[in-house]
């Protein structure tokens, strides 16, 4: 199917445990972004990528990893969950984010307990 | 820092009257602005957009206004609809900004609540 996806949309795991969230797009669009949404705090950027192997840290990167290796693949990955990172986690790709903005995928649900 | 900012975190409106949501920036870079829905365990979609060209940018209920000089925009939904209860966000980003990966820059959200 065309378009955005991520998965799992529902994750459950243990404080301390490693986890991977996966990000997948159709388009061949250079750029990608995740960004984690918290009630009071909006939309925030945690990596973006302009293009495979280009990373880079957004505003609230610590405890996160991502990686890169091919265009259409995104994974972030918690190294070592903690509650806080109990949050919805939205994927985004673009083409050109200053000229069309950004298309979002539905989002991870991850609860850390 | 918060460079986008929607300072009202909700908005209840009635069904056919005009809902306006607003936002503020502090970045003069910024000239390219846009306005995203969200409705529950969905991720954002893209409503509408302007360029810092314009001070208008119409679609269909929807029209967002631009005010340079205050570094504010608004965007109006007439008439409102019971389906456009959603939280909206605001977003800015700078074209001209060279060094920067193109990013978009988010307000932290409007909850509009249109009721019957």
């Amino acid at each position: 199917d065309a378009g955005i996806t991520q998965s799992p949309r529902y994750k459950i795991t243990e404080t301390g445990r490693q986890v991977t969230l996966m990000c997948h797009q159709t388009w061949s669009h250079s750029y990608m972004f995740w960004y984690r949404q918290d009630l009071g705090h909006g939309l925030r950027l945690i990596y973006y990528s302009a293009a495979a192997d280009i990373t880079d840290k957004g505003e609230v990167p610590d405890g996160y990893v991502v990686s890169r290796s091919k265009t259409e693949n995104f994974p972030l990955t918690l190294e070592s969950a903690t509650r806080s990172q109990t949050s919805v986690y939205f994927c985004a790709s673009s083409i050109s984010p200053t000229n069309y903005g950004y298309t979002f995928g539905s989002g991870t649900r991850l609860t850390v307990v | 820092d918060q460079q986008v900012k929607q300072n009202s975190p909700s908005l209840s409106v009635q069904e056919g009257r005009i809902s306006i949501l607003n936002c503020d920036y502090t970045n003069s870079m910024f000239d390219y602005f846009l306005w995203y829905k969200k409705y529950p365990a969905e991720g954002p979609t893209f409503l509408i957009s302007i360029s810092s060209i314009k001070d208008k940018n119409e679609d269909g209920r929807f029209t967002v206004f631009l005010n340079k000089s205050a570094k504010h925009l608004s965007l109006h939904i007439v008439p409102s609809q019971p389906g456009d209860s959603a939280v909206y966000f605001c977003a800015a980003s700078a074209r001209n900004r060279g060094s920067t990966l193109g990013r978009l820059y988010f307000g932290r959200g409007t909850q509009l609540t249109v009721w019957p």
